[in-house]
């Protein structure tokens, strides 16, 4: 079955950096474009970052241009989030989800879900 | 930018409840919207796309409608398990941008 798994959230220090993963398997995640999407405490859902399929197209939500990367290692099979200058706002969890479609660079929506990693930033 | 909201925030009915949510969009999104549903501690879960598919393995009582700015999530009789969180969401791709409602709360009464 289709299985996403996120690591590499923390404490943080304001203004220091932060990389996640995830781990996708049970689909062929080459064929999939990928999102990160986050939640902050007793908020509702923002979206971050798409990648498409083989990572040559990427976009960002305002929020986070400029201070997050998206990128994937399809020889992996995992998706990343480079997070630097990270702020107090930028505290969430944040999830990995895989497109629901299979399109290239045209995305649908998140399909599936992993089950979130934790990032809070604070002195 | 295109904004979502939704009514009611939260609700509150009886097991066996017809419940209705409804999500308006500030301009003309078509039909690229989709619903999600979260439970309390849970990632969200994919239950509609393009305002009225439901998503495969997903049970019949949900459903949705709609297209333009106006559109409908529909529970035709709620079940204790539906308990959460109810997000639409539009799709955009030029370029590639994705906006959440901020949700609907759904309790047992």
């Amino acid at each position: 079955q289709v299985q996403l798994v996120e690591s590499g959230g923390g404490v943080v220090q304001p203004g220091r950096s932060l990389r996640l993963s995830c781990a996708a398997s049970g689909f062929t995640f080459s064929n999939y474009g990928m999102h990160w999407v986050r939640q902050a405490p007793g908020k509702g859902l923002e979206w971050v970052a798409v990648i498409s399929y083989d990572g040559s197209n990427k976009y960002y939500a305002d929020s986070v241009k400029g201070r997050f990367t998206i990128s994937r290692d399809n020889s992996k099979n995992t998706l990343y989030l480079q997070m630097n200058t990270l702020r107090g706002e930028d505290t969430a969890v944040y999830y990995c989800a895989k497109d629901s479609s299979s399109s290239v660079d045209y995305y649908y929506g998140m399909g599936v879900w992993g089950q979130g990693t934790t990032v809070t930033v604070s002195s | 930018d295109i904004q979502m909201t939704q009514s009611p925030s939260s609700l509150s009915a009886s097991v066996g409840d017809r419940v209705t949510i409804t999500c308006q969009a500030s301009q003309d999104i078509s039909n690229y919207l989709n619903w999600y549903q979260q439970k309390p501690g849970k990632a969200p879960k994919f239950l509609i796309y393009d305002a009225s598919n439901l998503e495969t393995g997903v049970p019949s009582r949900f459903s949705g409608s709609g297209s333009g700015t106006h559109f409908t999530f529909t529970i035709s009789s709620l079940q204790p398990e539906d308990i959460a969180t109810y997000y639409c969401q539009h799709y955009d791709n030029l370029p590639p941008r994705f906006t959440f409602g901020p949700g609907t709360k759904v309790d047992i009464k």
